[in-house]
């Protein structure tokens, strides 16, 4: 099974300030990794999928980067909207029972 | 616009049964792979189970497998979960989810919690 460590645990940042999440995981995935974003009671929204895709309706403020072990979501200038808990995903072997999820980074305001 | 209604969970006593069902609409949902995913209370997201559009390939966790039992009819666009003996660690909220890409999670449904306990 491939692990996903998601990295830090908390983010704590300002509305304005940039915001970059870290996803390694603990073999190579390729670039089939995405990230999702929840909201306390709310279901999980896709951000970006293969690694740097903005999935549809998605601001251009989210960006993903990296491929293999390493990969980044980057949010550049945060709105009070976005303090969340975000979660990589990776799609690396079939069949879905392989496909595993990070741990979560939550996203406080500071 | 893509909705997916889950219904069906509840208080349960370990050993018991629920069914699980999601209600698509919005789009064409004999097209569309299907998912369970659940997220225990104040935990990250599993993924539960998985069914092709026409239903004929299904897979399941381990941590489900052989308690749990994925459909879908296509004719009442509806998914559903049968849920046998179930455990303490089965509390969550189920979602439903439609894949994208084959593997990944574009929409999903508001959730529906489980609850295991005597």
């Amino acid at each position: 099974e491939i692990v996903l460590t998601q990295s830090p645990a908390t983010l704590s940042l300002s509305p304005g300030e940039r915001a970059t999440l870290s996803c390694r995981a603990s073999q190579s995935v390729s670039s089939y990794l995405a990230w999702y974003q929840q909201k306390p009671g709310q279901a999980p929204r896709l951000l970006i999928y293969d690694a740097s895709n903005r999935a549809t309706g998605i601001p251009a403020r989210f960006s993903g980067s990296g491929s293999g072990t390493d990969f980044t979501l980057t949010i550049s200038s945060l709105e009070p909207e976005d303090f969340a808990v975000y979660y990589c995903q990776q799609r690396s072997n079939w069949p879905p029972g392989m496909y595993t999820f990070g741990q979560g980074t939550k996203l406080e305001i500071k | 616009e893509v909705q997916l209604v889950e219904s069906g969970g509840g208080l349960v006593q370990p050993g018991g049964s629920l069914r699980l069902s999601c209600a698509a609409s919005g789009f064409t949902f004999s097209s569309y792979e299907m998912n369970w995913v659940r997220q225990a209370p104040g935990k990250g997201l599993e993924w539960v189970s998985y069914i092709s559009s026409s239903g004929s390939t299904i897979y399941y966790a381990d941590s489900v497998k052989g308690r749990f039992t994925i459909s879908r009819d296509n004719a009442k666009n509806s998914l559903y979960l049968q849920m046998n003996s179930l455990r303490a660690e089965d509390t969550a909220v189920y979602y439903c989810a439609r894949s994208f890409e084959g593997s990944y999670y574009s929409y999903w449904g508001q959730g529906t919690l489980v609850t295991v306990s005597s």
